[in-house]
């Protein structure tokens, strides 16, 4: 049982290029996630999803797209990149039907220079 | 709105001494509440959680948590800390008729030989 799997671990950007993270679960988790984390701010939801097909923004959503076409897929989406969005960003996913943890992916450490 | 208070963003103790991290929420509501625990380079790992029932949690590694309903708070302890804690801890509460979570800034842990 892999859990929360993402991709890529590292990745260096350049200013206004594009990238897509990857995230897949294999659990059958509802809800999906994901967080920026910075350091001493803690973790920011940028997005989340309660299923396939639905989508809505957390807190910092401006600059960031995402899709859940799947239960199993949610990739986060970078249109223009921007040192800003230099950080380390986690996906995680929860399972409606039991208990209420979410299980955290490894994380992807971005730089944009 | 729901907020999550880590007060010390570094601890440092000395290996065998008490450790004592701090959680201040605010909640309307009977809150569900957590801590996670993040290494170096890694996602975060449920330690423990509240949801319903006892008030006194408790977790993995020796670690535990007491909700104290009067004080709005969710303390993390461990009575003797070995090197191995030393890591960057994170509280959470779920906010209220959602499955969306907020995170506390994260108490960095440093355990002293």
């Amino acid at each position: 049982n892999a859990g929360v799997t993402q991709t890529p671990k590292f990745r260096i950007l350049k200013i206004g290029q594009s990238m897509t993270l990857q995230c897949t679960q294999d659990m059958n988790h509802n809800y999906m996630y994901w967080y920026r984390q910075d350091p001493g701010m803690g973790l920011k939801l940028i997005y989340y999803s309660v299923g396939a097909g639905i989508t809505d923004k957390g807190e910092v959503p401006n600059g960031y797209n995402v899709s859940r076409s799947t239960t199993e897929d949610f990739p986060l989406r970078l249109e223009l990149a921007a040192p800003s969005q230099t950080s380390v960003y986690f996906c995680a996913s929860i399972d409606r039907g039991q208990g209420t943890e979410a299980f955290f992916g490894q994380g992807t450490r971005l730089t944009v220079v | 709105a729901q907020s999550v208070t880590q007060l010390g963003s570094h601890v440092s103790v000395s290996e065998g001494a008490l450790v004592l991290l701090r959680c201040n929420y605010s909640s309307s509501v009977p809150p569900y509440l957590f801590w996670y625990v993040q290494y170096p380079n890694q996602g975060l790992q449920l330690l423990l959680k509240y949801t319903t029932g006892a008030t006194l949690v408790k977790g993995i590694n020796g670690f535990e948590a007491e909700f104290k309903k009067s004080e709005t708070s969710f303390h993390l302890t461990k009575p003797s800390a070995h090197m191995s804690d030393a890591a960057e801890y994170f509280c959470a509460v779920r906010q209220e008729g959602t499955y969306k979570y907020i995170f506390g800034t994260g108490t960095r842990l440093k355990v002293l030989a």
